[in-house]
């Protein structure tokens, strides 16, 4: 059974400060990794994608890859009251029909 | 210039009765999914089709069927509705390039009452 992990929190980080939101799972065979947000009621939109270890940064996001450890992180810099959301990592196989396993979601409350 | 469209977006009906979800998506994408997210707001996937034909039918009751007539549209029928069937349904696309995200539609609030 292929899982994803995540603290469902709530996190709780000022304005302005670093959010850093965790996620592992248990298939090595795993290749795609994607961070989506979901406001309360939307539909999941898709945020950040990372396929290698290591970073990769998109504005006020990084995403973090270790595959040896099996452990993807996303940093959320000078966090804004806007990106309070749930965030839900999820994971696949690679091939491009296949869907993605999703974790339960950790949900971030960023106060003003 | 929606891109995954679902329709209905609330469903509100009696246990027992017969229903239907349609998605639509104008991405060129070959494939398409549904996935069923519960009250405890965990996504899980339901089914996957490819070109119209059905790859991925995860342990859903048969109550549950899904159709896709071509590419673009995945529609999911539900039979004798039950309780626990209440969720929000989502219905996704992508490409079958490798490492290609999903793109989500708007989800479908269904409620049995």
């Amino acid at each position: 059974q292929k899982e994803v992990e995540q603290n469902s929190g709530p996190l709780s980080v000022p304005e302005g400060a670093i959010a850093s939101l965790n996620c592992t799972y248990s298939d090595r065979g795993s290749q795609s990794f994607f961070w989506y947000r979901q406001y309360s009621g939307k539909s999941p939109e898709l945020i950040m994608s990372i396929y290698s270890n290591g970073d990769k940064e998109d504005g006020r996001f990084t995403a973090q890859l270790n595959k040896a450890s099996q452990y993807v992180s996303l940093l959320i810099r000078d966090s804004q009251p806007s990106d309070s959301a749930t965030y839900l990592c999820a994971v696949s196989g690679g091939s491009g029909n296949t869907p993605l396993v999703f974790g339960k979601g950790t949900r971030l409350s960023v106060i003003a | 210039d929606t891109a995954v469209s679902q329709t209905p977006k609330y469903l509100v009906t009696q246990m027992g009765n017969d229903k239907s979800i349609k998605c639509e998506q104008n991405l060129g994408h070959d494939t398409m999914y549904w996935y069923k997210q519960d009250s405890k707001k965990f996504l899980k996937i339901m089914f996957s089709y490819n070109n119209k034909e059905l790859i991925i039918n995860e342990t859903v009751p048969n109550r549950f069927s899904p159709k896709s007539p071509d590419k673009a549209h995945l529609n999911l029928h539900i039979n004798s509705l039950e309780l626990g069937d209440s969720a929000v349904y989502f219905c996704a696309s992508s490409s079958q390039v490798t490492n290609q995200p999903q793109h989500f539609g708007d989800g479908t609030r269904l409620s049995i009452l």
